[in-house]
């Protein structure tokens, strides 16, 4: 079935510095890919997300680049501050909708 | 900024009791989604519908769960005969069209709590 991969689970870095988030997804079918951030007992809030004709999409410090031939999308957080640590999820989506979520990736940011 | 709105916000309840989760999605939004979130691991999809019938479910939505849209406004899910490994996060979505032409919004969430 569906399934998506998310890599790393955990992932500590220091103020200013990059984080990158990878995910994989097995459906080639899949053609949206959204990213959500999720702080502790609050709901996922979309960030930035990606379809399938795009291969790169960038809103400020935030960016999603995706390699469908590899079937992989990646999160990239530049110049990283203590509010961006939370737990992000990665989910891929046919067309019906039903979002398929990686296991998340828990970024702390340190001062 | 519309919302997707959810109440309770935590429910605790026995075990083998039926429970009513409610949600009323963004008002021009067509899609309507459950999802839950046991403590610590991922959001796992439930269900979506559309045109008031299920569109999909997953093998987690068993016979115990039934989605409701009563109407205009609400979305509902029930549990009918809770078991402890109920005990999740419930998220409600809604979105205006499908799949990749535009994003789902998400509910802040109801605790479902099962003693």
């Amino acid at each position: 079935g569906e399934n998506v991969e998310q890599h790393p689970s955990t992932l500590s870095v220091q103020e200013g510095d990059s984080a990158v988030i990878k995910c994989t997804y097995s459906d080639s079918a899949s053609n949206y890919f959204p990213w959500y951030k999720q702080e502790l007992g609050k709901r996922p809030q979309l960030i930035i997300d990606i379809r399938s004709n795009v291969g790169e999409k960038k809103d400020q410090r935030i960016a999603v680049t995706l390699n469908k031939t590899a079937k992989h999308f990646s999160l990239h957080i530049t110049e990283t501050q203590p509010e961006d640590s939370a737990v992000y999820f990665c989910a891929a989506s046919l067309n019906t909708g039903k979002l398929i979520f990686g296991q998340g990736t828990t970024l702390q940011v340190k001062p | 900024e519309p919302e997707v709105t959810q109440t309770p916000s935590h429910q605790v309840t026995q075990m083998g009791q039926e429970v009513i989760l409610h949600c009323v999605p963004i008002s021009n939004h067509l899609y309507f989604y459950w999802y839950r979130q046991i403590l610590g691991q991922k959001v796992e999809f439930l269900v979506s519908f559309y045109n008031n019938e299920i569109s999909e479910k997953s093998e987690i939505f068993d016979d115990q769960f039934s989605v409701e849209r009563p109407d205009g406004s609400n979305f509902t899910l029930k549990i009918r005969s809770t078991k402890l490994e109920d005990s999740a996060m419930y998220f409600c979505a809604s979105s205006q069209e499908q799949g990749a032409r535009t994003e789902a919004f998400f509910g802040q969430g109801t605790r479902l709590t099962v003693v």
